[in-house]
């Protein structure tokens, strides 16, 4: 059973940071790409990051570009978001999600983890 | 850049069918996958069509996916709706540059 359980998220204040976590099992994480996707309160799907199996593309929203960076650990089947600069308009929750394949989208999503920034 | 555009909310009775439409702003909609995904209330999304119209084996075949060129859309069509299939429903697609895009979401109420 494929499991994403994320982790990390809390109140921050403006320009604060977070490092968000999200350990995966159920399958070979080394093989599929991941992605992180936000979903503001009351507001709809935002993607934010993906990252392929190698690290070798990484591909971010222009809404985080230069202040969020996604990284994965193989070896640990974890997934991470580090968001630098934080602003209001970033609290969300952020969900772990699976690729299907190449071109294809999450297949599944972790359970998410609420990040509120505010002072 | 391209935007997915869904209708804010659609409803219907139970036992019906409804189709939710997804419009591509730029490109053609055949370039790149579309899925779907359903949201309940205070839950996370789950895939209800992947690639088109291919269907996860969990999900109920009264759930289809198609896109339409003519139109640059694609569709979810639920049929025998259930009061259970209420729920966000959300079409996804990526750029060129390998960004994801989401439609802004349909708020599906079966009354």
């Amino acid at each position: 059973e494929v499991r994403l359980v994320e982790s990390g998220g809390g109140l921050v204040k403006p320009g604060g940071s977070l490092r968000l976590s999200c350990a995966a099992s159920g399958f070979t994480f080394s093989s599929y790409t991941m992605n992180w996707v936000r979903q503001a309160p009351g507001k709809g799907l935002e993607w934010v990051s993906s990252i392929t199996t190698s690290s070798s593309y990484i591909y971010y929203a222009d809404s985080v570009k230069g202040r969020f960076t996604i990284s994965r650990d193989n070896a640990k089947n974890s997934l991470y978001l580090q968001m630098n600069s934080l602003r209001a308009e970033d609290t969300a929750m952020y969900y772990c999600a699976k690729v299907r394949g190449s071109d294809s989208g999450p297949d599944y999503w972790g359970l998410g983890t609420l990040v509120t920034v505010s002072s | 850049n391209f935007m997915l555009t869904q209708p804010h909310s659609v409803s219907e009775s139970p036992g019906k069918t409804v189709t939710i439409s997804c419009t591509r702003s730029s490109g053609s909609i055949a370039n790149n996958y579309v899925q779907w995904y359903q949201q309940r209330p205070g839950s996370s999304p789950t895939t209800v069509i992947y690639e088109d119209n291919q269907r996860p084996s969990a999900v109920p075949d009264r759930f289809s996916g198609s896109i339409d060129s003519s139109s640059n859309s694609a569709s979810l069509t639920i049929s025998g709706l259930k009061t259970e299939d209420e729920a966000d429903y959300y079409c996804q697609s990526y750029d060129s540059s390998n960004h994801g895009v989401f439609g802004g979401g349909t708020k599906l109420t079966v009354l």
